[in-house]
């Protein structure tokens, strides 16, 4: 059983340029979500997609923005990047958080974005 | 504003002995807290979860104790081992909604 996948491992961009970035989840999981772990810092929350939708946000400005296709699979984009979106993007797959599950996650290896 | 804090960004433990690492949150709505697990080069690894209903829940070596009342949970592991070394995270929610996380504590054990 194949758990959470992240393509691609490594990127490097420049200031200015956009990015995306792809996840499939753990098999039988339907919702996505997404971190951004800044160095010495803990994943932060992006947003999380189910049923193709949006369903929570963290506090990132409307340049990231993402989608789910009908397999659950996710991309996280990222427009005009700037400097400070180097990080490591986290994906990280569940059932619907509050539905009666036991809201565990289980994250990616991540995507290392570099913007130069 | 750093709703989950982990204050010691490093921890040293012989192997044997027990390892306690602890992390405080500041919103009394939380209600589901877990730990994870991380090593190098890979994404985080679920450890263990306990609900604000109950104040212990164990795991093999892994206990982690809730007092709500103080707002802080600890995870204990014992006996600690060698590939325990990583660095930790603890996590909240709040009926359903988004993840907080701390910032991670390493744990190094010492053969």
């Amino acid at each position: 059983d194949a758990g959470v996948t992240q393509s691609p491992t490594h990127l490097i961009k420049t200031r200015g340029q956009q990015v995306t970035l792809r996840c499939s989840p753990k098999s039988g999981h339907d919702t996505v979500s997404w971190y951004q772990q800044a160095l010495g810092q803990g994943p932060q929350f992006i947003f999380q997609y189910y049923e193709e939708e949006e369903r929570q946000r963290g506090n990132f400005p409307d340049r990231f923005s993402g989608h789910q296709f009908p397999n659950y699979s996710s991309e996280l984009n990222v427009n005009a990047l700037l400097l400070g979106d180097s990080a490591l993007y986290l994906c990280a797959s569940s059932l619907l958080w509050g539905q009666g599950s036991t809201d565990t996650q289980y994250f990616g290896p991540g995507t290392r974005l570099t913007v130069l | 504003d750093q709703q989950v804090k982990q204050n010691s960004p490093s921890l040293s433990v012989q192997e044997g002995r027990i390892s306690i690492l602890n992390c405080d949150y500041t919103n009394s709505m939380f209600d589901y807290f877990l730990w994870y697990k991380k090593y190098p080069a890979e994404g985080p690894t679920f450890l263990i979860s306990i609900s604000s209903i109950k104040d212990k829940n164990e795991d093999g070596r892994f206990t982690v104790f809730l007092n709500k009342s103080a707002k802080h949970l600890s995870l204990h592991i014992v006996p600690s081992q060698p590939g325990d070394s990583a660095v930790y995270f603890c996590a909240a929610s709040a009926l359903g909604n988004q993840f907080y996380f701390g910032t991670g504590t390493s744990l190094t054990v010492i053969p």
